[in-house]
C-alpha cells in the first residue's frame, strides 16, 4: 500500500461545476496535510493546508479532513479552465521527518 | 533572493559521470528540501535540511546520492556514477521553518532536469 494514494485521473469536469479530488493516507499518526497544484512543466505551488478534522475554506477551495477515515479531499467550486492542472496531495507523517506526496490527480476543466 | 533558484536548469550527462545540482533557497529560510520527480509521477522526497543539518538521509535512493548545505543557505545534491534511472527533474524547496506542525508555506524552485544518456 502506498503511503499516500490518489486517483491518477484524468478527472474531467465542466466549467462552473464542482471538482472533487480525493486522497487517502496510511499513517494514522499523520498530522499535517497539504494540497499542491502543478501546471505542466512547472513546479508545485501550495494552495491549501489543513491540520484539524473538518472543513477549511479559502475562496473557491475547500479542504476536508477526516482523520478517522484517513481521508483528505479538495473541492474546487465554480471550476475554471485555469484550474486544469495536476493536484498533489502531501502528508507529513507521525515521524515528522519527511513529507510524502501522492502521485497526483490530473484535473481537466472543459469549457 | 525573491524566490528559490536552482542551477543548472538542464543537465545532460553520460552514464557513469558525477553531477552536482545546486539550490539557493529564499533568504532566511531555515528549512530546505530536495525532491525528485520522474515523468508523470508525483514527488519523491529525498532529504531535508534544518539549518545545515540533515537528520534523516534514508530517503536518498542509494549511496551514490549525497547532499550538503553550508552556511544555512546554499545546498548541493551530488549524484556519483549516474545511471539512466537517475533521469528526472530534481526540485528544491525551502520554508521559513520546518514544515511539521507549522502553518508554513513551502516554496519550490524551478527544478533541474537531469538526463542521463
Amino acid at each position: 500500500q502506498k503511503e499516500v494514494e490518489q486517483n491518477s485521473g484524468p478527472l474531467s469536469v465542466p466549467e462552473g461545476a464542482i471538482a472533487s479530488l480525493n486522497c487517502t493516507y496510511s499513517d494514522r499518526g499523520s498530522q499535517s496535510f497539504f494540497w499542491y497544484r502543478q501546471y505542466s512543466g512547472k513546479s508545485p505551488e501550495l494552495i491549501m493546508f489543513i491540520y484539524s478534522n473538518g472543513d477549511k475554506e479559502d475562496g473557491r477551495f475547500t479542504a476536508q479532513l477526516n482523520k478517522a477515515s484517513q481521508y483528505v479531499s479538495l473541492l474546487i467550486r465554480d471550476s475554471q479552465p485555469s484550474d486544469s492542472a495536476t493536484y498533489l496531495c502531501a502528508v507529513i507523517g507521525s515521524s515528522a521527518s519527511k513529507i510524502i506526496f501522492g502521485s497526483g490527480t490530473r484535473l481537466s476543466i472543459r469549457p | 533572493g525573491a524566490g528559490v533558484s536552482q542551477s543548472p536548469s538542464n543537465k545532460v550527462t553520460e552514464k557513469g559521470k558525477d553531477v552536482e545540482l545546486r539550490c539557493d533557497p529564499i533568504s532566511g529560510h531555515t528549512a530546505l528540501y530536495w525532491y525528485r520527480q520522474s515523468l508523470g509521477q508525483g514527488l519523491e522526497f529525498l532529504i531535508y535540511f534544518q539549518g545545515n543539518s540533515a537528520p534523516d538521509k534514508s530517503g536518498l535512493p542509494s549511496d551514490r546520492f549525497s547532499a550538503e548545505r553550508t552556511g544555512g543557505s546554499v545546498s548541493t545534491l551530488t549524484i556519483q556514477r549516474t545511471q539512466q534511472e537517475d533521469s528526472a527533474v530534481y526540485l528544491c524547496a525551502s520554508s521559513a521553518y520546518l514544515l511539521a506542525g507549522a502553518s508554513d508555506t513551502q516554496y519550490f524552485g524551478p527544478g533541474t532536469r537531469l538526463t542521463v544518456l
